[in-house]
């Protein structure tokens, strides 16, 4: 089945800076891509997911990268704020078939004001 | 905006006892999905369910465990006989059903189970 590793487990930045999280999946079949946020205590929200048929997907300090031939995506975060600090999840999904998400082991960011 | 909703918020229970988790899916999905998240770990997939049957199951899904959709809007997650290993945040998804491609699930907000 699927496997999804995601680095790092923990990343702290200076408000403003830039956060990379990057994440490696197994499954050549897998299509779909979704991040999401957890806050504490609260349930996973969709930030942005992307498809296996575009490289590059931006909704305003947010970006997804995927590269099918290595087998990897990114999250980034431009301009990050205080409110950004939380735990952030890849998954992979095959899509057609098979929809259930695998997960990565999370990351938790923490934003210094 | 339409959310998942599920209830209760926090079930404690007695192991060996039986527990029944319910679900709200946004009313226009035909999708749903059961997830669990054992405390500081990640989200681990345990069914999905379409039009009246499971569609897909992971292995932590054994005969303890069985979904339903007792009528037009719920949606539930049984667990027959509890384990300490059951503790763990449950939550719950939807998703639109579209031909060949997959689409955003919205998870609920989590019903915490603690098994004592």
């Amino acid at each position: 089945g699927e496997n999804v590793e995601q680095h790092p487990s923990t990343l702290s930045v200076q408000e403003g800076d830039s956060a990379v999280i990057k994440c490696t999946y197994s499954d050549s079949a897998s299509n779909y891509f979704p991040w999401y946020k957890q806050e504490l205590g609260k349930r996973p929200q969709l930030i942005i997911d992307i498809r296996s048929n575009v490289g590059e997907k931006k909704d305003q300090r947010i970006a997804v990268t995927l590269n099918k031939t290595a087998k990897h995506f990114s999250l980034h975060i431009t301009e990050t704020q205080p409110e950004d600090s939380a735990v952030y999840f890849c998954a992979a999904s095959s899509g057609t078939g098979r929809r259930a998400l695998t997960f990565g082991s999370g990351t938790r960011l923490q934003v210094q004001p | 905006e339409p959310e998942v909703t599920q209830t209760p918020s926090h079930q404690v229970t007695q192991m060996g006892q039986e527990v029944i988790l319910r679900c709200v899916p946004i009313s226009n999905h035909l999708y749903f999905y059961w997830y669990r998240q054992i405390l500081g770990q990640k989200v681990e997939f345990l069914v999905s369910f379409y039009n009246n049957e499971i569609s897909e199951k992971s292995e932590i899904f054994d005969d303890q465990f069985s979904v339903e959709r007792p009528d037009g809007s719920n949606f539930t997650l049984k667990i027959r006989s509890t384990k300490l290993e059951d503790s763990a945040m449950y939550f719950c998804a939807s998703s639109e059903v579209r031909l060949v491609v997959a689409y955003e699930q919205y998870f609920g907000p989590g019903t915490r189970l603690t098994v004592t």
